[in-house]
């Protein structure tokens, strides 16, 4: 059985640096094919990709966001990172981890990890 | 970026009947990278779609996914209280990013 978990701070303030970890059971993240994604849902709002990271170490990232991401992964310690720079209250809200299937459909997700941005 | 739009933003149906949720893109889709969610509250969202019509696993067929080009739905037949949810579509395209919809609320009353 494969399951995510997402780990990382509950607050944090405007302009520190957020780091995420996506931790994989039942799955090797160097295995061909798999792929893990990052997306954002902020209070009662809709949900938003941000960054994809492959079996390869391909990445690719929302475009309007890509100078603030960092995707990277771990594959000894089955961890997906995020690092998203500069945070403002704008960036609060639920962060998931989700693996990504053939159809490029996010299939299994974690729990998520609310972060809130603020002084 | 692709944008999808979904409607109506809100349904409110009865237990038994059919609910079709609706999903345009911006632009034409690849039938092959849309996908469908059902997210309730407090709760992570579960793909129930890919592939615009392809239920994924423990899904039951009361949920249906059709479309093509830039118009995309979901159906969900014999509602139960349980479907009461948000409902998301999502695209993977040419531009490689993903996109979702601003979601429709499905209230069974």
């Amino acid at each position: 059985q494969v399951t995510l978990r997402e780990s990382g701070p509950a607050l944090v303030k405007p302009t520190q640096t957020l780091t995420l970890t996506c931790t994989f059971s039942g799955l090797s993240l160097s295995a061909r094919g798999v792929r893990a994604s990052w997306i954002r849902q902020p209070p009662g709002k809709a949900l938003e990709w941000l960054a994809r990271i492959d079996w390869d170490d391909a990445k690719i990232y929302k475009t309007s966001l890509k100078t603030r991401l960092r995707i990277s992964k771990d594959s000894s310690r089955h961890q997906v990172v995020l690092t998203m720079t500069n945070m403002s209250p704008a960036d609060t809200g639920t962060y998931y981890c989700a693996r990504i299937n053939e159809n490029d459909a996010f299939d299994l997700w974690g729990q998520g990890a609310m972060v809130t941005v603020s002084s | 970026e692709i944008v999808l739009t979904q409607s109506p933003g809100t349904l409110s149906l009865s237990p038994g009947e059919r609910a079709t949720l609706s999903c345009r893109a911006s632009q034409r889709l690849s039938s092959a990278y849309v996908a469908w969610y059902q997210q309730k509250p407090g709760q992570s969202p579960r793909l129930l779609i890919s592939g615009a019509s392809t239920r994924a696993t423990g899904i039951p067929d009361r949920f249906s996914g059709g479309g093509s080009r830039t118009h995309f739905t979901l159906t969900i037949s014999g509602l139960e209280p349980e479907d009461s949810a948000i409902y998301y579509c999502q695209q993977f395209g040419s531009t490689l990013s993903y996109t979702f919809g601003q979601g429709t609320k499905l209230e069974i009353k």
